[in-house]
């Protein structure tokens, strides 16, 4: 069965530093979601992308987070200038398309193994 | 929605036994609620999921209830075995319930099963 890969699976960094987060999502859908879990929390929505541009975004997704889909298969976060509290696992999610010949349940999100940033 | 009060926080039951966790939405345009366990260190799973055009669906040993007039929705998990144990969230979409559209999640129950 198809999923979604994620790599690294684990990123340290220094605080101010750039980190970019991929995602490979399950190859015939059409939205593109990034969640964060911070440690022992729960999972919370940043961003959605569909089309080739962002659909939704929550508070936490500011001018330090963007995204992109550089080519067919990958998925891109973008973290500027890090900060500790930016220390979570970010995981990557995709769903659709949608439809009566679609074995999908409707917005049934598929989530990937995630990567753990540690920010130092 | 953008806000799910899910309880309870940690619920610890003796195998075989039944584990209900209930979660409670505000927005009542919402129309879709997964269900998602996640196991220590693992990605979040959808086990199951319910469309607000119906008020229940099972599977096997799991089955969500639904009440839109109470604005709640509740997993069931019937003959509990040692691998159920794990977090569980409850979800509604953020928005619309549209196609692009993020989960909200609840804060999780850390489910328990004793032997």
């Amino acid at each position: 069965e198809p999923e979604v890969t994620q790599t690294p699976s684990h990123q340290v960094t220094q605080m101010g530093q750039e980190v970019i987060l991929r995602c490979v999502p399950i190859s015939n859908h059409l939205y593109f979601y990034w969640y964060r879990q911070i440690l022992g929390q729960k999972v919370e929505f940043l961003v959605s992308f569909y089309n080739n541009e962002i659909s939704e975004k929550s508070e936490i997704f500011d001018d330090q987070f963007s995204v992109e889909r550089p080519d067919g298969s990958n998925f891109t976060l973008k973290i500027r200038s890090t900060k500790l509290e930016d220390s979570a696992m970010y995981f990557c999610a995709s769903s659709g398309p949608f439809g009566r010949d679609t074995k999908s349940s409707y917005n049934e999100q598929f989530f990937g193994p995630g990567t753990r940033l540690t920010v130092l | 929605g953008e806000n799910v009060e899910q309880h309870p926080s940690t619920l610890s039951v003796q195998e075989g036994d039944s584990a209900v966790i209930k979660c409670t939405y505000s927005d009542s345009a919402s129309n879709y609620f997964p269900w998602y366990k996640q196991e220590l260190g693992k990605r979040p799973q959808l086990i199951i999921d319910i469309r607000s055009n119906v008020g229940e669906k099972k599977d096997q040993r799991i089955a969500v209830t639904l009440n839109k007039t109470a604005k709640h929705f509740s997993l069931h998990i019937t003959e509990t075995q040692p691998e159920d144990s794990a977090v569980y969230f409850c979800a509604e979409p953020m928005y619309s319930g549209g196609g692009a559209d993020g989960l909200t999640f609840g804060k999780g129950t850390h489910l328990i099963i004793q032997p």
